[in-house]
């Protein structure tokens, strides 16, 4: 969904480097969280965060961080790559404000990070 | 620990065929299952979502089947085409907006 966007898209880098991955929406959403996608495993939820000020683990939450910027920005920060962080990582988007019987999270394209 | 649990994990369909995916949960207080595809390249987009106060909800050629009682429910795609080739997670939340629970995804192909 080009309303989400993701930065880099495409990442290498070396065991025990800080590197940080960014999202951006201009959907207007409140709430924003991080996935991690692995082969076989599906999506796995990192940290999400439903306000500026609101931010929560996830299942997997060890050896990330993150951080709120904006409502429109959500950070997700990996201090000291190691290789089983090698992963296609998704940010996503919901309305806590959405109408109809569910609120829809939006993804945002990927950013593939490889940790040599 | 996989919350969702989902089946097959790969499958193949020809044309016109129905696919069926299968999905079980343990949490009783989950109250919104979405299904979503992802193209490859892409990210997961949200094909349809059901509450567990209805048994089945039909969108085209998409329908959800949900049985509370087995905690299970189920996508069926009727008419399969060869643009219905992506991957299908099925999900999980205890109200919706909340952080999903994925199940593994299950990679299905058309073939003409």
């Amino acid at each position: 969904d080009a309303d989400v966007t993701q930065t880099p898209r495409n990442r290498i880098t070396k065991t025990g480097k800080r590197i940080m991955l960014e999202c951006s929406q201009t959907k207007g959403h409140d709430r924003m969280y991080w996935y991690r996608q692995d082969p076989g495993l599906g999506l796995r939820l990192i940290y999400y965060s439903f306000d500026v000020k609101d931010i929560n683990k996830g299942e997997i939450s060890d050896g990330y961080s993150v951080s709120r910027q904006a409502q429109a920005k959500f950070s997700l920060s990996l201090e000291s790559a190691i290789p089983n962080q090698t992963a296609l990582y998704f940010c996503a988007t919901s309305d806590s404000s959405g109408t109809g019987d569910y609120n829809e999270q939006f993804f945002g394209p990927g950013t593939r990070l490889t940790v040599l | 620990q996989q919350q969702v649990k989902q089946s097959p994990q790969s499958l193949i369909v020809q044309k016109g065929g129905i696919s069926i995916i299968n999905c079980a949960y343990e949490n009783t207080a989950f109250d919104y299952f979405p299904w979503y595809q992802q193209f490859p390249g892409k990210g997961p987009a949200l094909l349809i979502a059901i509450r567990p106060d209805v048994s089945e909800k039909k969108e085209g050629r998409f329908t959800i089947s949900f049985n509370k009682s087995a905690k299970q429910f189920s996508l069926h795609i009727m008419d399969s085409q060869p643009g219905d080739s992506a991957t299908y997670f099925c999900a999980a939340s205890l109200n919706s907006g909340y952080a999903l629970n994925f199940g593994k995804g299950t990679s299905l192909l058309v073939t003409p």
